[in-house]
């Protein structure tokens, strides 16, 4: 059984650029969920997807965007990068339908904008 | 909306000294989850514990130890004997449930207790 996965470990972009940053989930996991962490801070919700379908979104800009495929890896796009963009990006997969399911976080992508 | 407070930035104990991470939260759903991560420096999350908002019994795993106080709204993590390997930051989280008891799994998350264990 795989662990979650995410790629690239580390990159750096000029602001106003556009970053995608990917999550390959655990087998068998059909939900995925992205977090953005600043430095010095926990995590902060961005958005899930479940199916394909995104299924909650936090507190974020329309700038930030995802997509999930059918084979459940998925993507988080964002545009027009900001300074305040810097941070380190977690994705973690689940398995939905089950009653409580555990969340298995990446080793994350740590994005600088510069 | 949800809120979870870790009062402690960071602490700083020699090893084999016991040492509690404090969490307190804020929800208005009566059905929770409540957790702790570890994030050690790699940056990745480690899951620790889990516990559902009906159950209030404290859980002891090896030198790790939960009490989870529904009336102080506080779910509080003990290291006895601290050692070496368990410096990282420690994360307490919270996640609502829907109806139906499960969740779609959104974690709140508190600020992070840096803990640092000297030899």
């Amino acid at each position: 059984e795989t662990g979650v996965t995410q790629s690239p470990t580390h990159l750096i972009k000029t602001r106003g650029q556009q970053v995608t940053l990917r999550c390959s989930s655990q087998s068998g996991h059909n939900t995925v969920s992205w977090y953005q962490q600043a430095l010095g801070q926990g995590p902060q919700f961005i958005f899930q997807y479940y199916r394909e379908e995104e299924n909650g979104r936090g507190n974020f800009p329309p700038r930030f965007s995802g997509l999930q495929f059918p084979n459940y890896s998925s993507e988080l796009n964002v545009n027009a990068l900001e300074l305040d963009d810097s941070a380190l990006y977690l994705c973690a997969s689940s398995l939905a339908g089950q009653g409580w399911y555990e969340q298995y976080f990446g080793p994350g992508t740590r994005l600088t904008v510069t | 909306a949800q809120k979870v407070t870790q009062a402690q930035t960071e602490i700083s104990v020699v090893e084999k000294e016991d040492v509690t991470l404090d969490c307190v939260y804020e929800t208005r759903d009566t059905t929770y989850y409540l957790f702790w991560y570890k994030q050690p420096p790699s940056g990745e999350l480690v899951f620790l514990i889990r516990r559902n908002s009906f159950d209030e019994q404290n859980e002891i795993s090896g030198r790790y130890s939960w009490n989870f106080q529904k009336s102080t709204s506080s779910f509080n993590f003990t290291i006895t004997a601290s050692q070496v390997v368990d410096s990282a930051v420690y994360f307490c989280a919270l996640s609502e449930a829907n109806a139906g008891g499960t969740s779609y799994g959104k974690l709140t998350f508190g600020q992070g207790t840096i803990l640092t264990v000297h030899p």
